[in-house]
């Protein structure tokens, strides 16, 4: 069964700072991979997917993320961080299979001043 | 559009009574997701429609959870009876072409159950 983990629970970085946020996927055949972004109290946003083709995808906000089907990974980049990023980051993987999206279990961007 | 719409927002319920949260999903799509988070255990799929159809429900934690989607245009997902533990905030997503768009996020409804 396909899975996501993001490994880091916290992440905090200075403002103007850059950013990774990993991902790494368990998955048998190529997925189809998403980051959201949700602010409290809020539904999730998406932020980039990648499908096929380029694996460095440009999303919203600055945002992009790198296919490394090597290393199972989709991280998630910015290269300076505004004090408005901070919120919940989630990966997610789709299946060609079925047609489930899982979700890791988000990680938590906090920004210093 | 105004999006994946969900109601209410927050419920307050208490132990043992019948909860009802409802989604009405963005016009046109044909997928629709439920989705339970907590900080336990994430985000949680509990089961998903395709055409107004479940598709998959085995993200249902239990027979007191139960999912309808009468007609294209609106979702339901019911308790009962109620437990503490169902405390979450519960998602409703819906898509297009599934495989090959995301899915679009409601606002989400803060259950408690007490």
């Amino acid at each position: 069964a396909q899975s996501v983990t993001q490994p880091d629970i916290h992440i905090t970085v200075s403002e103007g700072a850059s950013l990774e946020l990993r991902c790494n996927y368990s998955y048998g055949a190529t997925p189809y991979l998403f980051w959201y972004v949700q602010s409290p109290g809020q539904g999730l946003q998406l932020l980039l997917k990648y499908f096929s083709g380029d694996t460095l995808v440009q999303g919203i906000k600055g945002f992009e993320a790198e296919f490394k089907r090597s290393q199972s990974s989709f991280n998630l980049r910015k290269p300076s961080v505004h004090w408005s990023d901070a919120a919940e980051y989630f990966c997610a993987v789709a299946s060609n299979r079925d047609d489930k999206i899982i979700f890791g279990k988000g990680t938590r961007l906090h920004i210093l001043p | 559009d105004a999006g994946v719409i969900q109601s209410p927002r927050h419920e307050v319920t208490e132990m043992g009574q019948e909860v009802t949260l409802r989604c009405k999903p963005i016009s046109g799509h044909d997928y629709l997701f439920w989705y339970r988070q907590t900080m336990m255990r994430g985000l949680e799929l509990l089961i998903y429609f395709n055409n107004n159809v479940p598709i998959d429900d085995s993200g249902m934690p239990e027979d007191r959870f139960s999912a309808k989607m009468p007609n294209a245009s609106f979702s339901t997902l019911k308790i009962q009876p109620s437990e503490p533990r169902d405390s979450a905030v519960y998602f409703c997503a819906s898509s297009l072409k599934r495989r090959r768009t995301e899915a679009f996020f409601g606002q989400g409804t803060r259950l408690t159950v007490v």
